[in-house]
């Protein structure tokens, strides 16, 4: 009940695609769903986070969609860089609680130029 | 700058010899973790701490020991290390816990042998 499934482990996209990364969730008290990104060599650092009452939130080419009733969520990035090669994490958590984070396993994305 | 720092960034030891990966942030935030990310795994806490002298064991606590005695520093200590604990570490600061956005630092490297 407390894992973040995500999938999938390794994506590869042209320069200027759609990646998508999605993650999927059982416990119905997660109530904040962020989205880590982390360079090799360097810890995670947040990119995007939603909390369940809007279904998308979008910030520049990046945008979390999120399904409630099927317990669902997913990072999209539009017209992909190389820059954007990484590794993404999804994440859930509570807002009260433990306030712990349960992270995805992550995607490895690389964007080919 | 606000920032998480851990020491060593690389450090490989021998089985069973004791060891401590410091870990200090200056942005005066209550809630620190320690986290293991191995590959097909992705990031799992290890210990949490919500506030000076209140630690909680995390998903994978077992081998490590941790001490909150002052707010900036939460350091990992393994008293006897084996090899399955060759892992990247991170240790992550946030003003509580998974309520906001997590900091993370740049990551320790351990190899056991």
């Amino acid at each position: 009940q407390q894992q973040v499934k995500q999938s999938p482990q390794s994506l590869i996209v042209q320069k200027g695609g759609i990646s998508i990364i999605n993650c999927a969730y059982e416990n119905t008290a997660f109530d904040y769903f962020p989205w880590y990104q982390q360079f090799p060599g360097k810890g995670p650092a947040l990119l995007i986070a939603i909390r369940p009452d809007v279904s998308e939130k979008k910030e520049g080419r990046f945008t979390i969609s999120f399904n409630k009733s099927a317990k669902q969520f997913s990072l999209h990035i539009m017209d992909s860089q190389p820059g954007d090669s990484a590794t993404y994490f999804c994440a859930a958590s509570t807002l009260s609680g433990t306030y712990k984070y349960i992270f995805g396993t992550g995607t490895r994305l690389k964007v080919l130029a | 700058e606000a920032q998480v720092t851990q020491n060593p960034r690389y450090l490989i030891t021998v089985t069973g010899k004791k060891l401590t990966v410091t870990c200090s942030q200056n942005m005066n935030h209550e809630y620190m973790s320690w986290y293991r990310q191995d590959p097909g795994l992705g990031l799992r806490q290890i210990y949490y701490s919500m506030n000076v002298e209140v630690t909680d064991k995390g998903d994978v606590p077992e081998g490590y020991k941790v001490s909150r005695k002052e707010k900036r520093n939460f350091p990992l200590i393994l008293e006897s290390p084996s090899p399955n604990q060759t892992s990247l570490y991170f240790c992550a600061s946030s003003p509580h816990g998974g309520k906001t956005e997590a900091f993370f630092g740049q990551g320790t490297r351990l190899t056991v042998v």
